[in-house]
């Protein structure tokens, strides 16, 4: 089956810094979307974003499905960005969300 | 809307006993969906279902049962629970599949912390 897999697993930043997460897979996919879960456990949709770019507010993704991989840009981060990242993906001919790692990120004050 | 509403919030349960998670999305959503989310780990797809009357497997669907009367109400049944299936449990919905497999966003519940002693 497909694998996900997001980079860095882990990511430490002060306020006001900026951050690119990685999510590569190893098959063409027909869906894809970034979530944020948050200390409470919440999974908060970012984007749907199969392919080319799009942006809210201080986050933005690109997905470059050609070459299979997905990027999620946060610029001037917040305390509240803190959580865990998670991008999915479900293949062609599929229902089927397999969801990566994960990247751990924590901003501090 | 409420969107995807899943109940209850906490459960403690034994070893060997059954239970049902309760889902509902009032989105008109076809396709539904149960994961399980264990401590530091991503989520693994359980059960979906693309329509009431249709449901199938996802990775980890042994010790669980679901059905799908109705497009909106999605339940997922312990049958006979373990310690292995301590987990946090979301269920999710899809945007409308008429348009076919592509556009799929998925929308989550707030998710079931279930402990099995």
């Amino acid at each position: 089956g497909i694998q996900v897999e997001q980079s860095p697993p882990d990511l430490i930043l002060q306020e006001g810094a900026n951050s690119t997460l990685r999510c590569n897979f190893s098959d063409s996919v027909n869906n894809l979307q970034w979530f944020h879960q948050n200390p409470w456990g919440q999974l908060i949709n970012l984007f749907y974003i199969p392919s080319g770019t799009k942006q809210n507010g201080r986050l933005s993704a690109t997905t470059v499905a050609t070459e299979r991989y997905s990027l999620l840009y946060i610029s001037s981060s917040q305390t509240t960005d803190s959580g865990v990242y998670f991008c999915a993906v479900t293949t062609s001919g599929t229902y089927k969300y397999i969801f990566g790692t994960g990247t751990r990120l924590k901003v501090l004050a | 809307n409420a969107g995807v509403t899943q109940t209850p919030k906490f459960q403690v349960l034994k070893t060997g006993q059954s239970m049902t998670l309760q889902c509902a999305q009032d989105m008109n959503h076809e396709y539904m969906s149960w994961y399980r989310q264990d401590p530091g780990m991503g989520l693994r797809l359980i059960h979906y279902s693309v329509g009431a009357g249709i449901t199938d497997q996802g990775e980890v669907p042994n010790g669980y049962n679901v059905s799908r009367s109705t497009t909106e109400d999605f339940p997922l049944r312990l049958l006979s629970a373990a310690p292995s299936q301590t987990s946090v449990y979301f269920c999710a919905s899809s945007s409308d599949l008429g348009r076919g497999l592509a556009n799929n966003e998925q929308f989550f519940g707030p998710g079931t912390r279930l402990t099995v002693l």
